[in-house]
């Protein structure tokens, strides 16, 4: 059956930091995944898309990587700082006229100060 | 501009209820997505509308129903409310301009219902 796991329910990083949080997937071929931040009471705000053609995305201290022989991704936030306490989503999108997104169950992410 | 807007944003229902929950896209945008997203199964599709057609269907019975107007504003419906519908209810925009169409989507707030 089709899975998506995020490596771990709760993370607590120190300030400074790396945080680098996992989204392993079974039996998809996704066109694409992107990842999400969410906090409590509101809804995900869109972080990064990444392509099964690519590698790695960057944007300021956040990167992914996508690796779809391992089915695998990896979100990096470098130099963590409390306000990037939230919980983090990884999603899977099929391609172009299927744009039905299914998400993993999320990593709660603590910056500790 | 605008984000994405959903009302109302609580409700509380009996089972047996009936609920609609409103959904209005960012200005310009076609498709509308909804979501579920409860503790225990984490966020799961629903349905999406694009042009007034349900273009993409979720794993949930048919008591859950939608529909998208003209002005691409969308309702969602649940008929016959259970416990096991308490939820936070989400919906997405995207602008689904051109071909590829993995443009970001745009949540909103959601609106949260809790069955009694």
């Amino acid at each position: 059956s089709q899975k998506i796991e995020q490596n771990s329910e709760a993370l607590n990083i120190q300030e400074g930091k790396t945080a680098t949080l996992t989204c392993n997937y079974t039996n998809y071929s996704p066109a694409y995944l992107q990842w999400y931040r969410q906090d409590p009471g509101r809804g995900p705000v869109f972080l990064l898309l990444i392509r099964e053609n690519e590698k790695e995305k960057r944007k300021e201290r956040l990167k992914v990587t996508f690796d779809t022989t391992l089915k695998q991704s990896l979100f990096h936030i470098t130099a963590s700082q409390p306000a990037d306490s939230a919980t983090y989503l990884c999603a899977l999108g099929l391609g172009f006229g299927n744009e039905k997104l299914t998400f993993g169950t999320g990593t709660r992410l603590t910056i500790i100060p | 501009k605008a984000g994405v807007t959903q009302t109302p944003r609580y409700l509380i229902k009996t089972r047996g209820q009936q609920v609609t929950l409103s959904c209005s896209p960012i200005s310009g945008h076609r498709s509308v997505s909804w979501y579920q997203q409860t503790p225990g199964q984490g966020l799961q599709f629903l349905f999406e509308y694009f042009s007034e057609t349900q273009r993409n269907k979720g794993n949930f019975p048919g008591r859950f129903s939608g529909r998208q107007f003209s002005n691409s504003r969308s309702e969602m419906n649940v008929s016959t409310l259970e416990l096991g519908d308490s939820a936070l209810y989400l919906c997405a925009s995207r602008a689904a301009a051109g071909a590829g169409g993995q443009e970001t989507q745009y949540f909103g707030p959601g609106t949260r219902l809790l069955v009694l």
